[in-house]
């Protein structure tokens, strides 16, 4: 049974049009990261949740957002996507600290036209 | 210099061999240590978390070096399998992840 959901799994949208990736777990965890990759790169830290309480990582662009209305769902917004954010978003997470086993959801990979 | 270097790939090995791939640290503060194992175009899943006594799982073996600021990880017998991108994973205090740039490994028949 699929712990960590992603929708979708494909994104495609328009140079400067908004859009949102959608995260959801069943595993009840504290802690809800989001992640970008690139193509052969690492998965880089964007920001997480710790219950409602939000952690930007400082090179993370102002056009990227993040929501988390309850434990179970935590959303990406990318305000204004530009031809770089195209990439893999990775949404994990983790029941407290990160030293413990971050699970990953599929991913959804994002094309902006 | 980057916080979590892998060894450069690609690694072209046939079946049956021994293989093993290295990765340093530079924050000695860094907590835990993992391996992941992520294929092509999925999600990068756990392979194995890493401890300074060193940790056996079936044809993987994980490594810390502390004092060195060193992890391997060691992949015998390799299966057509086993072959992915191999990103190790170090975690400072808190909630900071830092994954390595992964090196893809080939098993050939």
């Amino acid at each position: 049974d699929a712990m960590v959901i992603q929708n979708p799994r494909y994104q495609v949208t328009q140079f400067g049009k908004p859009v949102t990736l959608s995260c959801s777990q069943t595993l009840n965890h504290n802690v809800m990261y989001w992640y970008q990759q690139k193509s052969s790169q690492a998965p880089k830290l964007l920001f997480h949740y710790y219950d409602k309480d939000f952690n930007n990582e400082a090179d993370t662009p102002d056009n990227f957002q993040s929501r988390r209305p309850n434990t179970s769902f935590c959303f990406l917004d990318i305000r204004s996507p530009g031809l770089g954010d195209a990439a893999m978003y990775l949404c994990a997470t983790t029941q407290g600290p990160s030293t413990d086993t971050q699970y990953f959801g599929p991913g959804t990979r994002l094309t902006v036209l | 210099r980057k916080e979590v270097e892998q060894d450069p790939g690609p690694f072209n090995v046939p079946e049956g061999a021994t293989v093993a791939f290295n990765c340093t640290y530079s924050n000695s503060a860094s907590q835990s240590f993992f391996w992941y194992r992520q294929d092509c175009r999925k999600e990068p899943k756990l392979l194995m978390s890493v401890y300074s006594s060193g940790n056996e799982d079936g044809r993987f073996t994980a490594q810390l070096n502390r004092a060195s600021q060193y992890i391997s990880l060691l992949i015998r017998d390799s299966k057509l399998s086993d072959s992915a991108t191999y990103l190790c994973v170090v975690n400072k205090v808190g909630f900071k992840t830092i994954f390595g740039a992964g090196t893809r490994l080939f098993v050939k028949a």
